[in-house]
């Protein structure tokens, strides 16, 4: 069975801090997806990784990809409280005869404490 | 516009009931899907469809039907409603996956919250 985990659920954290959230997955997948979720809200788009060493950042969000370590990170910069939200990533693996599907990390919860 | 746009927004039924949720995307994608987030905000892929085939995550339970009368529409028909049925649904939409350097970002609608009483 195909799973994606995150690393931690629940993250609080003070303004101004610096964390990293994890993202392990079981399958080969040459891409990785971030995206973020507002309470009661749809999900958002932040980041297309799409090879091996691929990095990207926006603002305080800074992902990266590790395709042999089946591994992604999603580095979070002197946090504000804005970026409270749940972040999940996702893969899209390659699954023969299946077309393609994705497949969701368990989440992480982000608070940012003034 | 709405890209991923999905109806209702909230749904409160009775056990027992047959519900249906629809769901259009003005994309141009060839592929969408039904996602189910449950409280502790899990996001399960439920189906996923394209003009050529039906992906049906074998975990879901066959009161669930996926409906397509085209390509910008996916429904979903839920016969026979339990308690644990109540969750946040999503539909989804992409292109077909691409090649090795094309990434394929999956749009969502706003989710309907489904409740069942």
């Amino acid at each position: 069975e195909l799973k994606v985990e995150q690393n931690p659920l629940f993250l609080s954290m003070q303004e101004g801090k610096n964390y990293t959230i994890y993202c392990n997955y079981s399958t080969t997948s040459d891409r990785l997806y971030w995206y973020r979720q507002d309470p009661g809200k749809s999900l958002e788009s932040l980041f297309v990784l799409l090879s091996n060493g691929a990095v990207k950042q926006e603002g305080r969000l800074m992902a990266s990809l590790d395709t042999k370590a089946r591994l992604s990170t999603l580095h979070i910069t002197a946090a504000v409280h804005d970026l409270s939200a749940t972040y999940f990533c996702a893969v899209d693996p390659p699954l023969l005869n299946t077309g393609n599907q994705f497949y969701f990390g368990t989440g992480t919860s982000l608070t940012v404490i003034p | 516009d709405t890209a991923v746009s999905q109806t209702p927004k909230y749904l409160v039924t009775q056990m027992g009931n047959d519900k249906s949720i629809k769901c259009e995307q003005n994309l141009g994608h060839d592929t969408m899907y039904w996602y189910k987030q449950d409280s502790k905000k899990f996001l399960k892929i439920m189906f996923s469809y394209n003009n050529k085939e039906l992906i049906i995550n074998e975990t879901v339970p066959n009161r669930f039907s996926p409906k397509s009368p085209d390509k910008a529409h996916l429904n979903l028909h839920i016969n026979s409603l339990e308690l644990g049925d109540s969750a946040v649904y999503f539909c989804a939409s992409s292109h077909q996956r691409r090649g090795l350097l094309s990434g394929n970002t999956i749009y969502f609608g706003e989710g309907s919250w489904l409740t069942v009483v």
